[in-house]
């Protein structure tokens, strides 16, 4: 049974740039939630898919997108780059917007 | 405004003691409390979750106790080894309402 898979592992980018973290959830799940996790801290939502929408925001700007695939996959994309980006960045997915959520590995990013 | 307070930050147990953590909240409308583990560079891995409706639950080492009346709630793992060396969070939702929200987390570290 594959886990939640988060390509890449790990990141490096400058400040001003763009990028994009990926996501596939758990066989049978279809809901995918991101969260942003700093070193030393919990995890902060950032936002969550299901059937392609956005559902629920947490407290981030604009310059974190996401989007959601038919195959039930999702992209963060993160534009203009700030050193506080520099973080943790973690994928969970569960069923139909359902309680119980598994998260993946996460991505690694550091912005220079 | 922090809807999950946890503590202690760290903790260090002897191999074969008690390790305690606690959790409180504030939100009356959670209804989904679990517990992750998280080690160096991994992703969150779900531990032990638990519903209002009961006051205790026990998985092999591990127990959640729930104090609906208090608004809090704890992790105790029975005979704590060095494996068990890791960062654990508490967390909480609202079913269809709010996302996850994490507690801070704790450090703990089991010595030989």
């Amino acid at each position: 049974d594959a886990g939640v898979t988060q390509s890449p592992t790990h990141l490096i980018k400058t400040r001003g740039q763009q990028v994009t973290l990926r996501c596939s959830p758990k066989s049978g799940h279809d809901t995918v939630s991101w969260y942003q996790q700093a070193l030393g801290q919990g995890p902060q939502f950032i936002f969550q898919y299901y059937e392609e929408e956005e559902r629920q925001r947490g407290n981030f700007p604009d310059r974190f997108s996401g989007h959601q695939f038919p195959n039930y996959s999702s992209e963060l994309n993160v534009n203009a780059l700030l050193l506080g980006d520099s973080a943790l960045y973690l994928c969970a997915s569960s069923l139909g917007q359902g309680q119980t959520q598994y998260f993946g590995p996460g991505t690694r990013l550091l912005v220079l | 405004q922090q809807q999950v307070k946890q503590s202690p930050q760290s903790l260090i147990v002897q191999k074969g003691g008690i390790s305690i953590i606690n959790c409180a909240y504030e939100n009356t409308a959670f209804d989904y409390f679990p517990w992750y583990q998280q080690f160096p560079g991994k992703g969150p891995a779900l531990l032990i979750a638990i519903r209002p409706d009961v006051s205790e639950k026990k998985e092999g080492r591990f127990t959640i106790s729930f104090n609906k009346s208090a608004k809090q709630f704890s992790l105790h793992i029975m005979d704590s080894q060095p494996g068990d060396s890791a960062t654990y969070f508490c967390a909480a939702l609202s079913s269809g309402n709010t996302p996850l929200v994490f507690g801070k987390g704790t450090r703990l570290s089991v010595i030989a």
